[in-house]
């Protein structure tokens, strides 16, 4: 398995700012994933994060309100844009390992409150 | 679209005893894959059991073990010897490699194992 780190681990932010979130790998890694899992509910898949392209959003999700970098095959940013009470949620990153592309670990998340 | 169904929301079991969660599936790809993730409680998501849809031998992984029924479009997880640090919300997840490699996850099922 990966070793994949987030930071911050928590949040608390007021509406109307944004925060960016930071996802780390051990190693190399093609494809990294960013998903959101609001209270109580399950994960749902807001981009994939390309070296060297653009992200490719979900259905639902926009780059205006989450930017997304991938600079090198090791780390990714998330932004979460324009806050507001409902973005409150776990955001994870995901990233396959090994070449095996269909197998995903994840991060331990970024829990993020904003009031 | 593809859909999961974990038609469990909660579950219990007693210590050492064995325990099935079911998880139910729609889709009209014949190559897919499938997983069962781990949530402890405010910790990350770990990767518990895969199984590649072309396999008809059903995944094993020490006391976690599946039953693959293609057909039925079903994939339990059965949970033997269960110990305390089984307690967690458990999600089934499913992966169409033609069609990107997000995963679509079910609601989940919190499984809590008693003394």
């Amino acid at each position: 398995s990966a070793v994949i780190s987030q930071k911050p681990s928590r949040d608390i932010c007021q509406r109307g700012t944004s925060l960016t979130i930071q996802c780390q790998v051990d190693s190399q890694v093609t494809m990294m994933f960013w998903y959101r899992q609001q209270p109580g509910q399950s994960l749902t898949l807001i981009a994939t994060a390309n070296q060297g392209s653009e992200a490719t959003y979900e259905s639902g999700f926009v780059i205006d309100k989450f930017p997304i970098s991938r600079p090198n095959l090791t780390f990714s940013t998330l932004t979460v844009s324009n806050m507001s009470p409902e973005d409150s949620s776990i955001y994870l990153c995901s990233v396959e390992r090994g070449g095996l592309m269909e197998t995903q670990y994840f991060g331990p998340g970024t829990r993020l409150l904003v009031l | 679209a593809q859909t999961v169904t974990q038609s469990q929301p909660e579950m219990s079991v007693q210590e050492a005893e064995t325990v099935t969660l079911s998880c139910t599936y729609d889709t009209s790809e014949n190559n897919y894959y499938l997983f069962w993730y781990k949530q402890p409680p405010s910790r990350q998501m770990i990767l518990v059991i895969r199984q590649e849809a072309y396999k008809q031998q059903n995944a094993t992984e020490n006391r976690f073990s599946v039953n693959f029924q293609k057909a039925a479009k079903s994939f339990s997880l059965k949970i033997s010897d269960s110990q305390l640090g089984d307690t967690a919300m458990y999600f089934c997840a499913f992966m169409n490699t033609n069609s990107g490699y997000a995963l679509n996850f079910g609601k989940g099922t919190s499984l809590l194992v008693t003394p």
